[in-house]
């Protein structure tokens, strides 16, 4: 079984960036999708996008295009996001979350769902 | 695109049975199989109870249910319990730029 842990928590400055790492043990690295997810105080869940690391194919939600880097390193089995321009409507705990499974919709790769979650990184973005 | 309509709250008392209701547009749900649900306690990550409309994952208690009909997915807990109290979330595919959109979330309490 996968498990998932997340790096410790940051607070940044407005404008600066931040890089939440996401390592995975157990099952093969290669083969999964990951997903990033985040939850503001008080809020619900806000998909950010994801990797397949196995055909190298990232997808960001509009919202963040420009913004956000999702990225694998299959050599620590670890995945990455990286936000930049950051302002304080980005506080919040992200989260990665892996699917097992990846299927085909419209023609483009995808995680089937989200199987197994990180604990979570709170993020604090404050001048 | 906007977020998956959910009730805010449902609730009931131990033993019973709720349903949670997820509804889209047929560019997410009512379009694609891939509706997932999950289950976040405070504090906590969440949990996947559901996934492609109506498959629960191993581990995951059979009183959990899925189901669809057009653009409105459903989440049932039967023989409700005092640990089912936590916020629940549906996620679909979307063709909209978000590509996965997650409901607005439902507070479920155990009276």
């Amino acid at each position: 079984q996968v498990q998932l842990v997340q790096s410790g928590a940051e607070v940044k400055k407005p404008g600066s960036s931040v890089k939440v790492s996401c390592k995975a043990s157990g099952g093969t690295f290669s083969s999964y999708a990951f997903s990033w997810v985040r939850q503001a105080p008080g809020q619900g869940l806000e998909w950010m996008g994801g990797i397949i690391p196995i055909f190298g194919t990232t997808n960001y939600a509009q919202k963040f295009q420009g913004r956000v880097t999702i990225t694998a390193d299959e050599s620590t089995s670890t995945s990455y996001v990286e936000l930049s321009s950051l302002r304080s409507e980005d506080t919040a705990v992200y989260y990665c979350a892996v699917s097992i499974s990846i299927v085909v919709v419209e023609a483009a790769t995808r995680a089937r769902s989200m199987d197994v979650w990180g604990q979570g990184t709170t993020v604090t973005v404050s001048s | 695109q906007s977020a998956l309509t959910q009730p805010a709250s449902v609730s009931g008392s131990p033993g019973q049975s709720i349903t949670i209701s997820c509804t889209g547009t047929s560019s997410d749900v009512g379009g694609y199989k891939y509706v997932s649900w999950y289950q976040q306690h405070p504090g906590k990550a969440p949990k996947l109870m559901i996934y492609d409309v109506s498959n629960r994952p191993s581990g995951v208690s059979n009183r959990f249910s899925g189901s669809k009909s057009g653009n409105t997915a459903s989440l049932t807990i039967s023989g409700l319990q005092a640990e089912d109290e936590a916020d629940y979330y549906c996620s679909s595919y979307t063709t909209s730029t978000t590509l996965e959109v997650f409901g607005t979330g439902t507070k479920v309490t155990v009276l």
